[in-house]
């Protein structure tokens, strides 16, 4: 998508490790997002960063920290990668209200 | 707990049939209403919108309307076609608070030939 890049695309992890998840906008936008996609759940919210270094949790956040160092990356860390986090993972930008624009996802499989 | 309640969870209508999704929410203060288009190994796209002082909003095939007493609000697919076959999100947020996005569970559609 357009101004919106996310990395890995695809990831495999060991129980127990730590995981970091990249995403890189060029649009300097201020609003950037963490979900998950998990089928029968739809798209959670994880954490949102509104600016650099003000971050937000969103509904399912515990185990998971972002950091937002410059406005144009917004990254996600599993602090101990668990098999429940098993996910989709996308990242998204607020270019209006309600105009997101996500990412392509990384699809991030816990072993 | 799931603020957004969508349905139904999948839908199967023939090409040129009208296809329905429903969604309902409890929070009076979202005051916006997006919905969302995926298809496999993309991200969403947002549809088309709507804000609460609309009861209807039309683009091309698709329309949203909008019941604010029933805090409720669907998504119109007229003339489905098999390339609308995809899984919608609806979704709702409030202005103030980092737009952040609650959606629903999403509804699989399937266009059949």
């Amino acid at each position: 998508d357009a101004g919106i890049t996310q990395s890995p695309r695809h990831k495999v992890t060991e129980t127990g490790t730590p995981v970091t998840l990249r995403c890189h906008q060029t649009e300097n936008h201020r609003y950037m997002y963490w979900y998950r996609q998990d089928p029968g759940h739809g798209l959670r919210l994880i954490h949102y960063s509104y600016g650099v270094k003000d971050t937000d949790k969103g509904e399912v956040s515990d185990g998971y920290s972002v950091s937002r160092s410059k406005t144009e990356d917004f990254l996600l860390t599993l602090e101990s990668a668990t098999s429940s986090q098993t996910s989709v993972y996308f990242c998204a930008i607020s270019v209006s209200p309600a105009g997101y624009t996500f990412g392509s996802g990384t699809r991030l499989t816990v072993v | 707990q799931q603020q957004v309640k969508q349905s139904p969870q999948s839908l199967i209508v023939q090409k040129g049939g009208i296809s329905i999704i429903n969604c309902a929410y409890e929070n009076t203060a979202f005051d916006y209403f997006p919905w969302y288009q995926q298809f496999p190994g993309k991200g969403p796209a947002l549809l088309i919108a709507i804000r609460p002082d609309v009861s209807e909003k039309k683009e091309g095939r698709f329309t949203i309307s909008f019941n604010k007493s029933a805090k409720q609000f669907s998504l119109h697919i007229m003339d489905s076609q098999p390339g609308d076959s995809a899984t919608y999100f609806c979704a709702a947020s409030i202005e103030n608070s980092g737009y952040a996005l609650n959606f629903g569970k999403g509804t699989s559609l399937l266009v059949t030939p």
